[in-house]
């Protein structure tokens, strides 16, 4: 079955400091991967996305996710976290079951991220 | 920039009733998804629609949830009978093509049923 692991809760880091929200998948064939954020009261925002090409791609706000085949994980990493930062995040990979065509996502439980100044 | 949108952003229902969320994707989409999110779960896939037809839902889509896109720009979600366990934060979203793009989310509606 197609998945996506979010192993973390909860990630507390101090502000300026380099943070990594981590994500691994579960997926038949090559996966397209996305991470969106979700702020308090707000719908999902788009942060960035792996389809193919370079492994490590850049978001908006500063992330940015390193697509690992061999361990099959697309971690979100920045490397100076603001307070602004804080918010819910959440990986999320194509729904292959039609080689992606239909284009549903599969969504990890979600990581909130916590920037403490 | 181009949003999509959904109202009511709460709406509060009693078992077995009828409710219908609306949502306005960004206007040159053509792909349309409902997602759910129960509190303190995973946002779960319920359906997507394409070309005025669904295209694709998962197993809590069931007879008692439509979808219809009555007009070129509204996409609305229908529960005919709402149970309690229907309570959770609905979003829609909509993409410009499937495949490699990606779907913008809106702000979604809690859906409370008592």
């Amino acid at each position: 079955a197609q998945s996506v692991a979010q192993p973390e809760d909860q990630v507390n880091v101090a502000e300026g400091n380099p943070l990594t929200v981590k994500c691994t998948y579960s997926v038949s064939g090559n996966p397209y991967l996305f991470w969106y954020v979700q702020y308090p009261n707000r719908g999902l925002q788009f942060l960035l996305k792996y389809i193919t090409g370079d492994n490590l791609v850049k978001g908006s706000y500063g992330f940015e996710a390193e697509f690992n085949k061999s361990q099959t994980s697309f971690h979100l990493k920045k490397p100076s976290a603001l307070v602004s930062d804080s918010a819910l995040y959440f990986c999320a990979v194509r729904d292959m079951t039609y080689g992606g065509s239909q284009g549903n996502l599969i969504f990890g439980k979600g990581t909130k991220l916590s920037v403490k100044p | 920039e181009p949003e999509v949108t959904q109202t009511p952003s709460h709406q509060v229902t009693q078992m077995g009733q009828e409710v219908i969320l609306r949502c306005v994707p960004i206007s040159n989409h053509l792909y349309f998804y409902w997602y759910r999110q129960i509190l303190g779960q995973k946002v779960e896939f319920l359906v997507s629609f394409y070309n005025n037809e669904i295209s694709e839902k998962s197993e809590i889509f069931d007879d008692q949830f439509s979808v219809e896109r009555p007009d070129g720009s509204n996409f609305t979600l229908k529960i005919r009978s709402t149970k309690l366990e229907d309570s959770a934060m609905y979003f829609c979203a909509s993409s410009r093509q499937a495949g490699s793009y990606e779907q913008y989310f809106g702000p979604g509606t809690r859906l409370t049923v008592t």
